[in-house]
């Protein structure tokens, strides 16, 4: 069963950094493209970015390029998200997700439940 | 980038009815489309890709159709448990998720 687990969300000041970590099992972590989307508070799905197996090939949403960092460890079975000048408005649910790789592009088959970033001074 | 709109963005519909959400693009995207379903308070579950594909485990009252920069999910008799927000996503020249649509029961 493919299982995906975030953590290191909560409470963090505006203006600070976040590193957020996603736990991988069930599947072989190191086959797959692996990403993650934000949902702001009763908002759509917003698409972030993606890394490569190999951890050497990166897309990012063009919008939230200079915000965000993935990267993964293949030997510890994770994905990381850093997060850097914090603001209200990423406040979100972050997800990290499996990609399948498709045609033109990539798309998101099995997601985690979520990890809670909330932004507040 | 490509830009996507789904209507309607709230739907009403009673158990047994056939229902259509539709998704269009801003460009063709040579049904490079996903769907995704979204209960309240859980992750999104994939139910189709390349526009026709199902995910293994979708009940086949779920499908998908379209072209062009016009994609349609269709459920083909609606259950209780199918009340859940859904979401498009194309995966041409970049990822950008619809806004979604809100389907309620009557």
């Amino acid at each position: 069963e493919v299982k995906l687990v975030e953590s290191g969300g909560g409470l963090v000041q505006p203006g600070r950094f976040l590193k957020l970590s996603c736990a991988a099992s069930g599947f072989s972590f190191n086959d797959y493209w692996m990403g993650w989307v934000r949902q702001a508070p009763g908002k759509g799905l917003e698409w972030i970015g993606e890394v490569n197996q190999g951890n050497s090939t990166r897309n990012y949403n063009p919008s939230l390029k200079e915000k965000f960092t993935i990267s993964r460890d293949n030997a510890q079975n994770t994905l990381y998200l850093q997060m850097t000048n914090l603001r209200s408005e990423d406040t979100a649910i972050y997800y990290c997700a499996r990609a399948r790789v498709l045609g033109y592009g990539s798309f998101f088959d099995y997601w985690g439940q979520g990890v809670m970033v909330t932004v507040s001074s | 980038d490509v830009q996507i709109t789904q209507s309607p963005s709230l739907l009403s519909a009673s158990v047994g009815d056939r229902v259509t959400l539709s998704c269009k693009a801003s460009r063709y995207i040579y049904n490079n489309l996903a769907w995704y379903q979204q209960k309240l308070g859980e992750a999104p579950k994939l139910l189709i890709y390349n526009t026709v594909s199902f995910q293994p485990g979708i009940p086949s009252r779920f499908s998908g159709s379209g072209s062009g920069t016009d994609y349609t999910l269709a459920i083909s008799s609606l259950q209780p448990e199918d009340v859940a927000t859904y979401f498009c996503l194309t995966y041409y020249s970049g990822n950008t998720f619809g806004p979604g649509t809100k389907l309620e029961l009557k």
